[in-house]
């Protein structure tokens, strides 16, 4: 069965670092997203991106992170300069972007800051 | 805000069904409800989704009410593994994101 894969699932970073996330999503999918999820608060929205654009981003998405689809297969997700409070869980999704199916998890970067 | 409120959590007994309630009163005719459940810190899994008819799969039933205001999802013979937390979730038009709510942390007993 296709899946949504993450690189790392672990990374640690000094706070002021940059990071990038991978993800690589669902070969045929075409409507990409980055959440994130702080320890046991709420899965929350962070960017939608469809046609090497962005169509949606949140208020947490500021101009600290941006995400890219380099090479046609992976989508990353960067953060500038990395704060103690974007420690969390971050998952990338897929979706064809029909609208009667369903979006697509991978498994998660655990991004601790320290 | 999500579009959805859910019990914030629920015991079920192994092997017995676990009937999980979803209220989605403001939902609009072409939106869709969504389930997914998460275990642990792993990645959203994806259940089931339906718009208006009952839907089943291998893992659970869907039933929406005749008027779209609310949901149940069903596991028919839940087990230890199904111990989760279950988000009930209507899509947005546009670019489909999901606003997660606080979901129910349903709990399997031995």
């Amino acid at each position: 069965e296709p899946e949504v894969t993450q690189t790392p699932s672990h990374q640690v970073t000094q706070m002021g670092q940059e990071v990038i996330l991978r993800c690589v999503p669902i070969s045929n999918h075409l409507y990409f997203y980055w959440y994130r999820q702080i320890l046991g608060q709420k899965v929350e929205f962070l960017v939608s991106f469809y046609n090497n654009e962005i169509s949606e981003k949140s208020e947490i998405f500021d101009d600290q992170f941006s995400v890219e689809r380099p090479d046609g297969s992976n989508f990353t997700l960067k953060i500038r300069s990395t704060k103690l409070e974007d420690s969390a869980m971050y998952f990338c999704a897929s979706m064809t972007g029909l609208r009667n199916t369903e979006a697509f998890f991978g498994q998660g970067t655990r991004l601790t800051v320290v | 805000d999500a579009k959805t409120t859910q019990p914030p959590s629920m015991d079920c007994a192994e092997g017995r069904a676990a009937n999980l309630p979803c209220n989605h009163s403001t939902i609009s005719g072409n939106e869709y409800v969504y389930w997914y459940r998460q275990i642990h810190s792993q990645g959203p899994q994806y259940i089931i989704h339906g718009l208006k008819n009952n839907e089943t799969n291998e893992m659970a039933s869907l039933i929406i009410t005749e008027d779209r205001k609310s949901s149940t999802l069903i596991l028919p013979h839940a087990t230890l593994r199904d111990t989760a937390v279950y988000y009930c979730i209507v899509t947005t038009k546009g670019t489909y994101k999901y606003i997660f709510g606080t979901g129910t942390r349903l709990k399997v007993l031995a």
